[in-house]
Parts: C-alpha cells; structure tokens; sequence
C-alpha cells in the first residue's frame, strides 16, 4: 500500500523568505504525486502535480516542486513566500488500477505560519 | 456556480441518528470520492466509485455507506452516528483517473 510522509507538522518563515516542504512517498509503480493547499476554513486547491516527464514541476501561486525518484520525495518549494501562502499544505500520491484512480493517500500535512 | 457542491455545509447531529452527505457535481466526471479529514492526519479516502454501478471501499469505510445516484450524484450516509465521526467530509471528483477537484467540504459534529 502506498503512504506518505510529511516531516514537518509545523513550519514558521518569515515573510519574503524562501520555503521548502518536505514530502516523502512509498508507492510500488510510477507514482502521480500532489500538492494541494488549504486555507483557514476553506476547501483543498491543487498547486501542483506530477504525472511523468521533467521532475521539476511548476504551480499556482510560485511554487514549484522536484521528484527525485532515488530519494522517494517531492519537495515544494516557493523562493519568496508571502503572508497570504499561510495555510496548510498536503501532499498527496495517486493509486491507480485498470479502472482509473482508486483515491489519493494524503500525508498529514504541514502548517505553514509567515512571520512579519 | 460551483463545479462539486456539498450539502449541507455545517450539521450538528445526535449519537444514533442517520445522516446522509450529498454531492453534486457539474464537470461530467465518472469517478467520484469521499474523504474525511481530522486535524493532525490528513485526508482519509471513504469510499469511491469509477460509475453508477461500480462503488468501492476506501481505507476508512466501516460506519458508512453510499449511494451513486447519477453520475452528477454520490452520497455518503452514516447509518448511526457516533461522536468520533465528527470530522470535515470532502466529496471529490476526478476525469479519467488524475487530478482530483475537491468541494468545499461539509462539517458534521457528532454530540
């Protein structure tokens, strides 16, 4: 079965800092890996995702995400975070069968709080 | 108007009572999910279905049923509800098996 990891319950940045979010995965194929975020009260938006093809992805909103298949991660990154990117964020792998996707395994999460 | 829409948003329930969750969706997807999310883990997958006739459990799916109405419809039902079924259900819906779109969630409260 696959799962996944997110390291860091909690992660504090300063506002125009750089940011990465650490995600691990165990998945037995080709994994379809995803990031989505979710505001205070709000529903999940996806940033970004990985299906095949150029390990580093682009998103929404700045962010960006590299699949190293040798270390089983997917790390999101923004290279200068706002105050608005406070929220939490979930990583997430696709299980698929012959009849399409069988339901994403979630990490956690990693709440991200923006320092003034 | 919203592609996936919940209904109702927020329920306060009673240990015993039947509940049930609905969601709709617009996108003319096939496949249609339910997750539940608990603070500090994530989003677990209910139950999912790929058409009306074809409803498959999820890693949580004890204490809850579904019904696949129409492809536009997929309800989630809690036969008798306890209090740790308290938690922030997603309906979710995906095309041919990649990216998920997820509604805006309903919040149910079990007392």
């Amino acid at each position: 079965a696959q799962s996944v990891t997110q390291p860091d319950i909690h992660i504090t940045v300063s506002e125009g800092a750089s940011l990465e979010l650490r995600c691990n995965y165990s998945y037995g194929a080709t994994p379809y890996l995803f990031w989505y975020v979710q505001s205070p009260g709000q529903g999940l938006q996806l940033l970004l995702k990985y299906f095949s093809g150029d390990t580093l992805v682009q998103g929404i909103k700045g962010f960006e995400a590299e699949f190293k298949r040798s270390q089983s991660s997917f790390n999101l990154r923004k290279p200068s975070v706002h105050w608005s990117d406070a929220a939490e964020y979930f990583c997430a792998v696709g299980a698929y069968s012959g009849g399409g996707a069988d339901g994403l395994t979630f990490g956690k999460g990693t709440h991200l709080i923006i320092q003034p | 108007d919203a592609d996936v829409t919940q209904t109702p948003r927020n329920r306060i329930t009673k240990t015993g009572k039947r509940i049930m969750l609905e969601c709709s969706q617009t996108k003319g997807h096939d496949r249609m999910y339910w997750y539940r999310q608990d603070p500090g883990l994530g989003l677990r997958l209910i139950y999912y279905s790929f058409d009306v006739k074809d409803i498959n459990k999820g890693e949580i799916s004890d204490g809850y049923s579904v019904s696949r109405q129409a492809q536009a419809k997929f309800s989630l039902s809690l036969e008798s509800a306890i209090p740790n079924q308290t938690a922030l259900y997603f309906c979710a819906t995906s095309d041919f098996g990649y990216e998920q779109f997820f509604g805006p969630g309903t919040r149910l409260t079990v007392l």
